[in-house]
């Protein structure tokens, strides 16, 4: 969806090393979401945002951080990326004001090997 | 605590032939109930939700699934398979009890159309 967008597509990065993945939307929504995919394991959410002065942990946020610098944009940063990280990397959006059904719009992804 | 399972790996179906992909769930309250497909190096698309009502509901590119209350499932079908429907699809689920519940996806299933 080009309503979402993250940058880079692909990163491949050296266990220790600090990255960080950008998301934004044009999508005009409050809510935006980080998650990783793992095969067999479906995506686990990390860290979810309901406006810029709200940010939650989700299932798995352990050696992750985030920052939500404006209602368009989230990024997710590993302070000290390790192999376990290796995943691909997806950034959603959703509008609460649409109802309690929480349709979410996903990004592309972000492909992370962590060598 | 809220739940989804989908039990198979991967599908195969003939082209023309029609297609079901399981999905199971478990909630203490009602379930917000969706269906996602993810296409080579894409984002996962929104393809169909179920929050009330009728327990048969149609979403995108002929796609369609049954809620079922007493067996716990919402399993996904379309009368007649493609080969371009071949891809990853995702169950999630959101127990309504809680405003504060996030989605919980399944495992994914591959779905393979030959032709």
């Amino acid at each position: 969806d080009a309503d979402v967008t993250q940058t880079p597509r692909n990163r491949i990065t050296k266990t220790g090393k600090r990255i960080m993945l950008e998301c934004s939307q044009t999508k005009g929504h409050d809510r935006m979401y980080w998650y990783r995919q793992d095969p067999g394991l479906g995506l686990r959410l990390i860290y979810y945002s309901f406006d810029v002065k709200d940010i939650n942990k989700g299932e798995i946020s352990d050696g992750y951080s985030v920052s939500r610098q404006a209602q368009a944009k989230f990024s997710l940063s590993l302070e000290s990326a390790i192999p376990n990280q290796t995943a691909l990397y997806f950034c959603a959006t959703s509008d609460p004001f649409r109802g309690p059904t929480d349709t979410q719009y996903f990004g592309p992804g972000t492909r992370l090997t962590v060598l | 605590a809220q739940s989804v399972a989908q039990p198979e790996d991967q599908v195969n179906v003939a082209e023309g032939n029609p297609l079901t992909v399981k999905c199971t769930y478990s909630v203490s309250g009602n379930p917000y109930l969706f269906w996602y497909v993810q296409y080579p190096n894409r984002g996962l698309q929104f393809l169909l939700k179920y929050i009330t009502g009728d327990n048969l509901v149609k979403g995108s590119y002929g796609f369609e699934a049954e809620f079922n209350k007493s067996q716990t499932s919402f399993h996904l079908k379309k009368p007649s398979a493609l080969v371009s429907d071949s891809a990853l699809y995702f169950c999630a689920v959101r127990d309504s009890s809680n405003a504060g519940n996030m989605l919980t996806f399944g495992g994914g299933t591959r779905l393979m159309v030959k032709p």
